[in-house]
This record gives C-alpha cells, structure tokens and sequence, in this order.
C-alpha cells in the first residue's frame, strides 16, 4: 500500500532532549517536507526537500535540522525541543514538486515539557 | 505571497451540493489554486488544483472566476464522510515549493 509513515505517533519529552521523528515514503517521490500544525494557526511548513541531498527552509524553520540522505526517509531533528515546539508534526511526500498531489502522513504528536 | 480567505465554517445538508468559496484578489497570473481537506484526526488530503478553467475530477471541481480572483469548490453531492476542514491555497511557481496553509473553512455535514 503507498504510504507515508511517521514515528513515533505520540512523543511526550522534556526542554532541551534532542529528538527525530523519522518519516518514510514508500512511492519514489522525490518531493518531501514537514508541517506542524497549532490550534488558530493552521498547518505551517518547516522544511522541505525538492530530492536526496537538496533541502531548504519553509516558513518556521527555526528550531529543527532535516537531513535528506536516502530518497524514502527525511527525518525531522529537534536538537533542544522545548515548550513552544509542542505541536502536531505531519509529514507530506509529492512525485516532484507542488504541481503534483501531496500525500500526507498520520500525524506525530509531540509534547515537550 | 499572495492569500486566500474562506469563512470559517459551513454548514450544508447531506446528498446536496455544497459550494466553498476561496477568495484571492491578490493571485498573480502564475499561481495556482490547490484545495486540501482534513478530516478529523487524520492528515490533509489533496482534493484537487487547477490555475484559469474549470477542473473537475472524481472527488470535486474546483470553478475558478475569470478573472482568478476568486474560486469555489464544488462537491456535487456531500456525504458524511466530507465534513473536514477545507483549505484554499495559492501556489507560485517560480523557485516556490512551499505551501501555506491559512486556516480553512471547517464544513459540517448534517443528516
């Protein structure tokens, strides 16, 4: 079944533990990027990732590192989580760019006390 | 980059047409329209994009104004498996992979 996978679902942590939620895409898109998502605030991009080794910064990136070494993982790094990054975290995946549909993952909800 | 504004919520019965209307007066002649709904608990879903004429495809159409300032998607017979929140999002083109999500309009089906 083509999908994109997130873990883990639910995440609750203390300031300053460095975290990755991994994200996984089983369809060859070359297209990836990370979303949170803040009650009255919508969905907001972090990063994305246009193919292996390309990254670059959406609209709140600060806060969190991606790497992009294979083209079906692009795990999202906190290297000092605190409170303000308590969110839900979705992972979307696209065949090449925007022109094409995005499909999205379940979600990871993270606490960071 | 340009925005949308939806209302807030709607409202609309199950089995009819529901319309969802997107203003973008400030669209530039290359972005594109996207639509994405979520539904409760669970991650966007893409519904449809288009940029000047009409798209239709199995799940909705999407009219778009000629003069692009405005669009409506079109669910042509709504069910309770469509109450989410829809978002209208414009799309640019040039050097511009991201996608800003505003916060949709939450739609409600009734029985």
């Amino acid at each position: 079944e083509a999908q994109v996978t997130q873990n883990p679902r639910y995440l609750i942590t203390v300031t300053g533990k460095k975290l990755t939620v991994t994200c996984s895409q089983n369809m060859n898109h070359e297209y990836m990027s990370w979303y949170r998502q803040d009650p009255g605030l919508g969905l907001r991009q972090i990063y994305y990732s246009m193919n292996v080794e390309v990254t670059d910064k959406g609209d709140v990136p600060e806060g969190y590192k991606v790497s992009r070494k294979e083209k079906r993982n692009f795990p999202l790094i906190l290297e000092s989580p605190s409170p303000n990054q308590t969110s839900l975290y979705f992972c979307a995946s696209s065949l090449r760019g925007l022109v094409y549909e995005q499909y999205f993952g379940p979600g990871t909800r993270l606490t960071v006390t | 980059d340009a925005k949308t504004t939806q209302p807030n919520s709607m409202e609309s019965n199950e089995e009819e047409p529901v319309h969802l209307p997107c203003n973008h007066s400030t669209i530039s002649g290359t972005d594109y329209i996207h639509w994405y709904r979520q539904l409760p608990s669970q991650g966007p879903e893409y519904v449809i994009h288009g940029l000047t004429s009409n798209v239709n495809n199995r799940m909705a159409s999407l009219a778009i104004a000629e003069d692009r300032k405005s669009s409506t998607l079109i669910l042509h017979r709504a069910t309770l498996r469509d109450a989410a929140v829809y978002y209208c999002i414009l799309r640019g083109v040039f050097g511009n992979e991201k996608l800003t999500f505003g916060t949709g309009t939450r739609l409600t089906i009734i029985p």
